[in-house]
């Protein structure tokens, strides 16, 4: 089945400051990544999402990179905010009616004021 | 529109006891997903349904149970709590498999002496 690896497990940044989360995934045929976003005691939120046929995808702050030869992608974050703060996860789905997604282990972004 | 709701929120059991998480969603979605989330584990899939009446097993299955009579409902059971069940359950629902945004539940916090 799929593995998804995520580093690095804390990041801590300056507010104002950009950051980066970076994933791999094991399974070559995984055509969808999205990442998750927890704040503390909250569910998970989707806040991006890249199909496997897009090297790049941004929306205002937020913007995720995919190298499908690599089998790497990452999110990045750029003026970072306190609300930034939270716990994201990264995931992959590999289809072929398996078992869904496959998520990573979550990196924890604390914003330093 | 409710979207994705649990049911109870908290709950403590002793080792042995039997009890069932009900999870709803009111937006006629086809796929839905019980996960457990430890801490430094991420988000790990239980047992998962892509339509009524259907289940299939995912990553950490053993000593839980799903049942989907209903489209609308994804029932979580454990038959004898063990203390490893202690954990945070999200349920969760999407249109799709693939390429769809999961839209998560509250959670429920369950505790197991």
């Amino acid at each position: 089945g799929e593995n998804v690896e995520q580093h690095p497990s804390t990041l801590s940044v300056q507010e104002g400051d950009s950051a980066v989360i970076k994933c791999t995934y094991s399974d070559s045929a995984s055509n969808y990544f999205p990442w998750y976003k927890q704040e503390l005691g909250k569910r998970p939120q989707l806040i991006i999402d890249i199909r496997s046929n897009v090297g790049e995808k941004k929306d205002q702050r937020i913007a995720v990179t995919l190298n499908k030869t690599a089998k790497h992608f990452s999110l990045h974050i750029t003026e970072t905010q306190p609300e930034d703060s939270a716990v994201y996860f990264c995931a992959a789905f590999s289809g072929g009616g398996a078992d869904g997604l496959t998520f990573g282990k979550g990196t924890h972004l604390i914003i330093q004021p | 529109n409710a979207g994705v709701t649990q049911t109870p929120k908290f709950r403590v059991l002793k080792t042995g006891q039997s009890m069932t998480l009900l999870c709803a969603q009111d937006m006629n979605h086809e796929y839905m997903y019980w996960y457990r989330q430890d801490p430094g584990m991420g988000l790990r899939l239980i047992h998962y349904s892509v339509g009524e009446g259907t289940t299939a097993k995912g990553e950490v299955p053993d000593g839980y149970n799903v049942s989907r009579l209903k489209k609308q409902n994804f029932l979580l059971g454990l038959e004898s709590a063990a203390p490893s069940q202690t954990s945070v359950y999200f349920c969760a629902s999407s249109y799709g498999q693939s390429f769809n945004e999961q839209f998560f539940g509250p959670g429920t916090r369950l505790t197991v002496l």
